[in-house]
């Protein structure tokens, strides 16, 4: 069965400070993945896919198929970063649902 | 551009009481819907998906049903509610037959009295 592991509930860095959010997943075809990101009070939204290769406010993450793994990171936290974010996993079928992960609570402290 | 919305926004009602909360979507056509539940430290529940009109599969067992009236709206209803119904419930869509991310609507908190 697909699964999303996030291994962290809480993660509490300094402003400043890299920041990285665990994600390993469990699928034996090609994934799709993402991070969404919601911040207080606001809606659940996309912050990248692997796909797409890009930074979101300065977030990254690289696909390792070989350690099965989608971490996010970023070089340099800052406040507004502090929100819940969740990894998720699309199967190959586009009809099935993303499978996520329980999410990591990102505090940024200035 | 495409939107999703989700009433009531709050909604607070005693045990044994139905439900009914309702999600539509604008400027597409065919998407699949979908049903979450989020609740703190458990992360996104996906509840029901529908890639069609009628067209509704079940995740998890439990006290709530789903239905897609029409192409665009998708239904959350329970007959009786249990304290156990309390949440955070989302809605979303993606395009049909793609790989492409899912989008959410702003949630309904429900708190079952």
């Amino acid at each position: 069965a697909q699964r999303v592991t996030q291994p962290e509930k809480l993660l509490s860095v300094f402003k400043g400070a890299p920041v990285e959010l665990k994600c390993n997943y469990s699928y034996s075809g090609s994934p799709e993945l993402f991070w969404y990101v919601q911040y207080s009070r606001q809606r659940l939204q996309l912050l990248l896919r692997h796909i797409s290769r890009e930074s979101i406010k300065g977030f990254t993450a690289d696909l390792n198929k070989g350690e099965t793994s989608f971490h996010l990171k970023k070089p340099f936290a800052q406040e507004e970063d502090s929100a819940m974010y969740y990894c998720a996993l699309s199967r190959e079928s586009g009809n099935t649902p993303l499978v996520f992960g329980k999410g990591t609570r990102l505090s940024v402290i200035a | 551009s495409q939107t999703i919305h989700q009433w009531p926004a709050t909604l607070v009602q005693p045990v044994g009481s139905p439900l009914s909360l309702e999600c539509t979507v604008e400027g597409t056509s065919n998407p699949n819907l979908y049903w979450y539940r989020q609740a703190a430290g458990r992360g996104l529940q996906l509840l029901f998906y529908s890639v069609g009109i009628g067209q509704i599969s079940s995740e998890v067992p439990q006290n709530l049903s789903a239905s897609r009236p029409q192409d665009r709206q998708f239904i959350l209803s329970s007959k009786k509610l249990l304290l156990s119904d309390s949440g955070f419930y989302l809605c979303a869509w993606r395009r049909g037959g793609t790989l492409y991310e899912q989008y959410f609507g702003p949630g309904t908190r429900l708190t079952v009295t």
